[in-house]
Protein backbone atom coordinates (compact mmCIF):
# COMPACT_ATOMS: atom_id res chain seq x y z
CA UNK A 1 0.00 0.00 0.00
CA UNK A 2 0.81 3.55 -0.29
CA UNK A 3 3.39 5.36 2.51
CA UNK A 4 1.79 8.60 4.17
CA UNK A 5 3.65 10.27 6.73
CA UNK A 6 2.14 13.34 8.87
CA UNK A 7 3.90 15.86 10.68
CA UNK A 8 4.27 16.64 13.86
CA UNK A 9 2.82 13.26 15.47
CA UNK A 10 1.94 15.43 19.03
CA UNK A 11 1.89 19.18 19.24
CA UNK A 12 0.78 20.70 22.25
CA UNK A 13 -0.51 24.59 22.35
CA UNK A 14 -1.40 27.87 23.81
CA UNK A 15 -5.27 28.91 23.24
CA UNK A 16 -5.12 31.46 20.65
CA UNK A 17 -2.27 29.87 18.85
CA UNK A 18 -2.62 28.10 15.05
CA UNK A 19 -1.04 24.91 14.40
CA UNK A 20 0.05 23.59 10.99
CA UNK A 21 -0.49 19.66 10.37
CA UNK A 22 1.88 18.50 7.56
CA UNK A 23 0.86 15.29 5.27
CA UNK A 24 2.41 13.53 2.97
CA UNK A 25 2.31 10.84 0.35
CA UNK A 26 5.83 9.29 -0.06
CA UNK A 27 5.90 7.10 -3.22
CA UNK A 28 2.77 8.66 -5.00
CA UNK A 29 1.14 11.53 -6.17
CA UNK A 30 -1.73 11.99 -4.83
CA UNK A 31 -4.37 14.81 -6.49
CA UNK A 32 -7.16 13.73 -3.54
CA UNK A 33 -5.99 13.70 0.41
CA UNK A 34 -8.77 13.89 3.06
CA UNK A 35 -8.70 15.01 6.65
CA UNK A 36 -10.41 12.91 9.22
CA UNK A 37 -10.63 14.12 12.96
CA UNK A 38 -11.29 11.59 15.69
CA UNK A 39 -12.21 12.44 19.28
CA UNK A 40 -11.11 10.27 22.73
CA UNK A 41 -13.43 7.10 22.31
CA UNK A 42 -15.03 8.24 19.22
CA UNK A 43 -14.38 6.97 15.52
CA UNK A 44 -13.01 8.84 12.52
CA UNK A 45 -15.35 11.78 11.19
CA UNK A 46 -14.52 13.75 7.88
CA UNK A 47 -13.52 17.19 8.01
CA UNK A 48 -12.65 17.76 4.17
CA UNK A 49 -11.72 16.65 1.21
CA UNK A 50 -8.28 18.32 -0.27
CA UNK A 51 -7.94 18.40 -4.12
CA UNK A 52 -4.39 19.48 -5.37
CA UNK A 53 -4.41 23.25 -7.01
CA UNK A 54 -8.02 23.57 -5.75
CA UNK A 55 -10.23 24.91 -3.07
CA UNK A 56 -10.78 22.03 -0.24
CA UNK A 57 -14.53 20.64 0.02
CA UNK A 58 -15.41 20.75 3.67
CA UNK A 59 -17.68 18.70 5.39
CA UNK A 60 -21.19 20.01 6.85
CA UNK A 61 -20.82 21.74 10.04
CA UNK A 62 -16.54 22.34 9.85
CA UNK A 63 -15.51 25.78 10.00
CA UNK A 64 -13.43 26.53 6.86
CA UNK A 65 -12.03 29.44 8.57
CA UNK A 66 -10.27 27.55 11.40
CA UNK A 67 -9.22 24.98 9.48
CA UNK A 68 -7.50 26.19 6.69
CA UNK A 69 -6.70 23.05 4.05
CA UNK A 70 -3.76 23.78 0.90
CA UNK A 71 -3.29 21.26 -0.98
CA UNK A 72 -0.18 22.88 -3.02
CA UNK A 73 1.45 20.00 -4.75
CA UNK A 74 1.06 16.29 -5.80
CA UNK A 75 2.77 15.09 -2.35
CA UNK A 76 1.60 17.73 0.50
CA UNK A 77 -1.51 18.77 1.96
CA UNK A 78 -1.86 21.34 5.22
CA UNK A 79 -3.81 21.86 7.77
CA UNK A 80 -4.10 24.49 10.01
CA UNK A 81 -6.19 25.20 12.86
CA UNK A 82 -6.42 28.52 13.31
CA UNK A 83 -6.99 30.54 16.81
CA UNK A 84 -6.83 26.95 18.23
CA UNK A 85 -9.35 26.11 21.71
CA UNK A 86 -8.82 23.68 23.73
CA UNK A 87 -12.57 21.88 22.12
CA UNK A 88 -10.23 21.67 19.47
CA UNK A 89 -7.63 19.55 20.69
CA UNK A 90 -7.67 15.66 19.23
CA UNK A 91 -6.39 13.50 16.87
CA UNK A 92 -6.21 14.57 13.60
CA UNK A 93 -5.93 11.95 10.73
CA UNK A 94 -5.15 12.21 6.98
CA UNK A 95 -5.54 9.70 3.96
CA UNK A 96 -4.50 9.58 0.53
CA UNK A 97 -6.45 8.39 -2.46
CA UNK A 98 -4.54 5.70 -4.60
CA UNK A 99 -6.55 5.57 -7.84
CA UNK A 100 -4.54 2.72 -9.36
CA UNK A 101 -6.69 0.64 -6.08
CA UNK A 102 -9.31 2.59 -5.67
CA UNK A 103 -7.97 2.86 -1.77
CA UNK A 104 -7.21 5.34 0.43
CA UNK A 105 -4.18 5.13 2.85
CA UNK A 106 -4.03 6.76 6.40
CA UNK A 107 -1.05 8.51 7.98
CA UNK A 108 -0.39 8.25 11.33
CA UNK A 109 -2.05 10.90 12.57
CA UNK A 110 -0.98 14.18 14.60
CA UNK A 111 -2.34 14.39 18.26
CA UNK A 112 -3.30 17.94 19.10
CA UNK A 113 -3.28 19.17 22.70
CA UNK A 114 -4.53 22.76 23.37
CA UNK A 115 -4.32 24.19 26.41
CA UNK B 1 -24.44 7.61 8.66
CA UNK B 2 -22.70 4.72 8.13
CA UNK B 3 -24.92 1.96 6.34
CA UNK B 4 -23.65 -1.00 7.86
CA UNK B 5 -23.79 -2.55 11.16
CA UNK B 6 -21.18 -4.39 13.31
CA UNK B 7 -21.03 -6.14 16.65
CA UNK B 8 -19.40 -3.54 19.35
CA UNK B 9 -16.88 -6.21 20.52
CA UNK B 10 -15.42 -9.59 20.09
CA UNK B 11 -12.95 -11.44 21.87
CA UNK B 12 -10.69 -14.32 19.91
CA UNK B 13 -7.73 -16.20 21.52
CA UNK B 14 -4.16 -15.85 20.35
CA UNK B 15 -3.97 -18.27 17.14
CA UNK B 16 -7.63 -19.25 16.43
CA UNK B 17 -9.13 -18.09 13.74
CA UNK B 18 -11.18 -14.27 14.69
CA UNK B 19 -14.71 -13.74 12.33
CA UNK B 20 -16.13 -10.33 12.30
CA UNK B 21 -19.21 -9.88 10.75
CA UNK B 22 -20.64 -7.35 9.19
CA UNK B 23 -24.50 -6.33 8.05
CA UNK B 24 -25.06 -4.19 5.10
CA UNK B 25 -28.58 -4.97 3.90
CA UNK B 26 -28.75 -1.69 1.54
CA UNK B 27 -25.46 -2.05 -0.17
CA UNK B 28 -26.26 -1.15 -3.69
CA UNK B 29 -24.88 -2.65 -6.98
CA UNK B 30 -21.56 -0.51 -7.16
CA UNK B 31 -20.69 -0.33 -3.66
CA UNK B 32 -17.74 -2.09 -2.52
CA UNK B 33 -17.00 -3.45 1.10
CA UNK B 34 -13.91 -2.48 2.61
CA UNK B 35 -12.20 -3.36 5.64
CA UNK B 36 -9.71 -1.27 7.82
CA UNK B 37 -8.52 -1.22 11.11
CA UNK B 38 -6.86 1.12 13.70
CA UNK B 39 -4.58 0.19 16.41
CA UNK B 40 -4.47 2.37 19.59
CA UNK B 41 -3.60 5.55 18.82
CA UNK B 42 -2.48 4.82 14.58
CA UNK B 43 -4.19 5.78 11.66
CA UNK B 44 -6.34 3.31 10.21
CA UNK B 45 -5.02 0.49 8.22
CA UNK B 46 -6.19 -1.26 4.74
CA UNK B 47 -7.00 -4.77 5.17
CA UNK B 48 -8.96 -5.74 2.49
CA UNK B 49 -11.91 -5.32 -0.17
CA UNK B 50 -14.45 -7.23 -2.58
CA UNK B 51 -17.74 -6.49 -4.41
CA UNK B 52 -18.98 -9.62 -4.74
CA UNK B 53 -16.64 -12.36 -4.92
CA UNK B 54 -14.70 -13.88 -1.89
CA UNK B 55 -11.26 -12.14 -1.53
CA UNK B 56 -7.83 -13.33 0.37
CA UNK B 57 -4.79 -11.74 0.38
CA UNK B 58 -1.68 -11.73 3.40
CA UNK B 59 -3.30 -10.34 5.93
CA UNK B 60 -7.26 -11.38 5.87
CA UNK B 61 -9.87 -13.16 4.21
CA UNK B 62 -13.31 -11.53 3.13
CA UNK B 63 -16.27 -13.61 2.48
CA UNK B 64 -19.07 -11.64 1.09
CA UNK B 65 -22.58 -13.81 0.76
CA UNK B 66 -24.34 -14.10 -2.42
CA UNK B 67 -26.98 -11.79 -1.97
CA UNK B 68 -24.21 -9.44 -0.83
CA UNK B 69 -26.35 -7.84 2.74
CA UNK B 70 -23.58 -9.07 4.79
CA UNK B 71 -19.83 -10.20 4.86
CA UNK B 72 -17.26 -11.84 7.03
CA UNK B 73 -13.38 -10.51 7.56
CA UNK B 74 -11.96 -13.43 8.64
CA UNK B 75 -8.21 -13.31 9.85
CA UNK B 76 -7.22 -16.84 10.05
CA UNK B 77 -4.56 -16.72 13.00
CA UNK B 78 -4.74 -14.20 15.57
CA UNK B 79 -2.59 -12.88 17.28
CA UNK B 80 -2.13 -9.83 20.26
CA UNK B 81 -1.72 -7.70 17.66
CA UNK B 82 -4.23 -7.91 15.85
CA UNK B 83 -6.05 -6.23 18.72
CA UNK B 84 -7.78 -3.54 17.07
CA UNK B 85 -11.06 -1.72 16.04
CA UNK B 86 -12.13 -2.82 13.12
CA UNK B 87 -13.98 -1.06 10.42
CA UNK B 88 -16.29 -2.63 7.80
CA UNK B 89 -17.39 0.21 5.21
CA UNK B 90 -19.22 0.56 2.19
CA UNK B 91 -17.51 2.52 -0.58
CA UNK B 92 -18.74 3.49 -4.46
CA UNK B 93 -16.10 2.56 -6.70
CA UNK B 94 -14.29 4.83 -9.67
CA UNK B 95 -13.96 7.97 -7.71
CA UNK B 96 -12.48 10.23 -4.72
CA UNK B 97 -15.54 8.83 -3.10
CA UNK B 98 -15.25 9.62 0.82
CA UNK B 99 -14.97 6.94 3.52
CA UNK B 100 -18.14 6.80 6.09
CA UNK B 101 -16.53 5.17 9.55
CA UNK B 102 -19.30 3.73 11.72
CA UNK B 103 -18.51 2.59 15.56
CA UNK B 104 -16.73 -0.62 14.45
CA UNK B 105 -15.87 -3.80 16.38
CA UNK B 106 -13.58 -3.43 19.16
CA UNK B 107 -11.25 -6.91 18.39
CA UNK B 108 -9.55 -7.96 21.94
CA UNK B 109 -6.95 -11.21 21.03
CA UNK B 110 -6.22 -12.66 24.96
CA UNK B 111 -3.35 -15.27 25.30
Amino acid sequence: GAVVSQHPSRVICKSGTSVKIECRSLDFQATTMFWYRQFPKQSLMLMATSNEGSKATYEQGVEKDKFLINHASLTLSTLTVTSAHPEDSSFYICSVYFSATDTQYFGPGTRLTVL
Amino acid sequence: DAKTTQPPSMDCAEGRAANLPCNHSTISGNEYVYWYRQIHSQGPQYIIHGLKNNETNEMASLIITEDRKSSTLILPHATLRDTAVYYCILYSAGGYNKLIFGAGTRLAVHP
